[in-house]
């Protein structure tokens, strides 16, 4: 069984588009995080979502907005894309906090043209 | 701010061959991670470790945690192809990942 899923594995779009990544767990963990890597490899966290509340938001545009509908699931919404939207976005999850083992998802490659 | 920094950036050797990577941080870690990410996958937890002076060994990887807790080594024996991908040590609470180290193992 797949830990940390996300859909969709590719993703390709115009810029100006609007487009949601899916993440789903089912580890019974509290906390959810997405992370946007570069191309440069870069892994930087975005958001973190403990028991569906947001306790992590680092500077991230408000395009980008994180839903989470209940514990198991963190979606990103992204408005009006910008070619700099263009990264493999992380999806992860961890029982409590960050100092916990983080399972990671196996990422959303988005390419914006 | 806190800063964390990987060493070196890209390695490229041949199977056999050793290498060390090096984590440092301006900051104490409570506790360190490392995490190896394979090309086209998310990162995987390949060892915690905890105290000051601490040595963990993973068949092949050494990880070595500084007694001051602000910097940690990786050792890989004998290189082998499956070694290839990006090795990260996560700055804790802040999670601050960085760059990482990639390393490249050729036959």
């Amino acid at each position: 069984d797949t830990a940390v899923s996300q859909t969709p594995k590719y993703l390709v779009t115009q810029m100006g588009n609007d487009k949601s990544i899916k993440c789903e767990q089912n580890l019974g963990h509290d906390t959810m995080y997405w992370y946007k890597q570069d191309s440069k490899k870069f892994l930087k966290i975005m958001f973190s979502y403990n028991n569906k509340e947001l306790i992590i938001n680092e500077t991230v545009p408000n395009r980008f907005s994180p839903k989470s509908p209940d514990k198991a699931h963190l979606n990103l919404h992204i408005n009006s894309l910008e070619l700099g939207d263009s990264a493999v976005y992380f999806c992860a999850s961890s029982q409590h906090g960050a100092t916990d083992t983080q399972y990671f998802g196996p990422g959303t490659r988005l390419t914006v043209l | 701010t806190q800063l964390l920094e990987q060493s070196p950036q890209f390695l490229s050797i041949q199977e056999g061959e050793n290498l060390t990577v090096y984590c440092n941080s301006s900051s104490v870690f409570s506790s360190l991670q490392w995490y190896r990410q394979e090309p086209g996958e998310g990162p995987v937890l390949l060892v915690t470790v905890v105290t000051g002076g601490e040595v963990k060994k993973l068949k092949r990887l050494t990880f070595q945690f500084g007694d001051a807790r602000k910097d940690s080594s990786l050792h890989i024996t004998a290189a082998q192809t499956g070694d290839t991908g990006l090795y990260l040590c996560p700055l804790g609470t802040a999670l601050i990942f960085g760059k990482g180290t990639t390393l490249s193992v050729s036959s």
